[in-house]
């Protein structure tokens, strides 16, 4: 059964510093997708990145990177120089390939400082 | 732009009482999901769309809960005889199923207070 486990419930960071953002999945199907997802106070949920199981490189998008660890089953989110509105709820989540729904973890509040 | 609209944004009803939801997905897409997000956690998967085939469904969705997609466009999503623990935020999304992404959109979601 399809899994994912986000450890951290929330994370503070210096305004133009980076952050990780942890994600753990659990599959048995050997093609899949993992997608990080932002969710404001306003509560759309806002699409940032996609990773998929055969991607020999890790995706980027702006300052939005994903650290795949394949072996590890891992697929962090890296955000670089963060920003005031970075400020979100933040949520990993897969998709196996032989279906359609997400699966979602259970997010990470994360709140930039200046 | 044309997002994801679903109607409406919120919904206060009496417990037992029938409520209906709108989703009218990106126009081009031909896949449309719906989500039930409650406070504090991520949001679980109810049911979805092939043009007008409902292909997938929870166990979460009991015979209170029905969808329809009748002509492959917009979609609703019914409760009928609510109880308090339907209330939460009722997302829909969708998507393209061609390629290998299928990144999925999603609306700005229907909040359901059952009192």
């Amino acid at each position: 059964a399809q899994k994912i486990t986000q450890t951290q419930p929330g994370m503070f960071v210096q305004e133009k510093e980076a952050v990780t953002l942890d994600c753990t999945y659990d599959t048995s199907d050997p093609s899949y997708g993992l997608f990080w997802y932002k969710q404001p106070s306003s509560g759309e949920m806002i699409f940032l990145i996609y990773q998929g199981s055969y991607d020999q490189q890790n995706a980027t998008e702006g300052r939005y990177s994903l650290n795949f660890q394949k072996a590890r089953k891992s697929a962090n989110l890296v955000i670089s120089a963060s920003q005031l509105g970075d400020s979100a709820m933040y949520f990993c989540a897969m998709r196996e390939d032989t279906r359609g729904e997400l699966v979602f973890g259970a997010g990470t509040i994360l709140r930039v400082k200046s | 732009d044309t997002g994801v609209s679903q109607d409406p944004r919120h919904k206060i009803t009496k417990r037992g009482q029938n409520v209906t939801f709108r989703c009218d997905p990106i126009s081009e897409h031909n896949r449309l999901y719906w989500y039930r997000q409650t406070l504090g956690q991520g949001p679980e998967f109810l049911t979805y769309f092939q043009n007008e085939a409902q292909l997938e469904k929870s166990r979460l969705l009991s015979d209170r809960f029905s969808a329809e997609r009748p002509k492959g466009s917009f979609s609703t999503l019914e409760i009928q005889r609510t109880e308090q623990g339907d209330s939460a935020m009722y997302l829909c999304a969708s998507s393209l199923s061609r390629g290998s992404v299928y990144e999925q959109y999603f609306g700005p979601g229907t909040r359901l207070t059952v009192t």
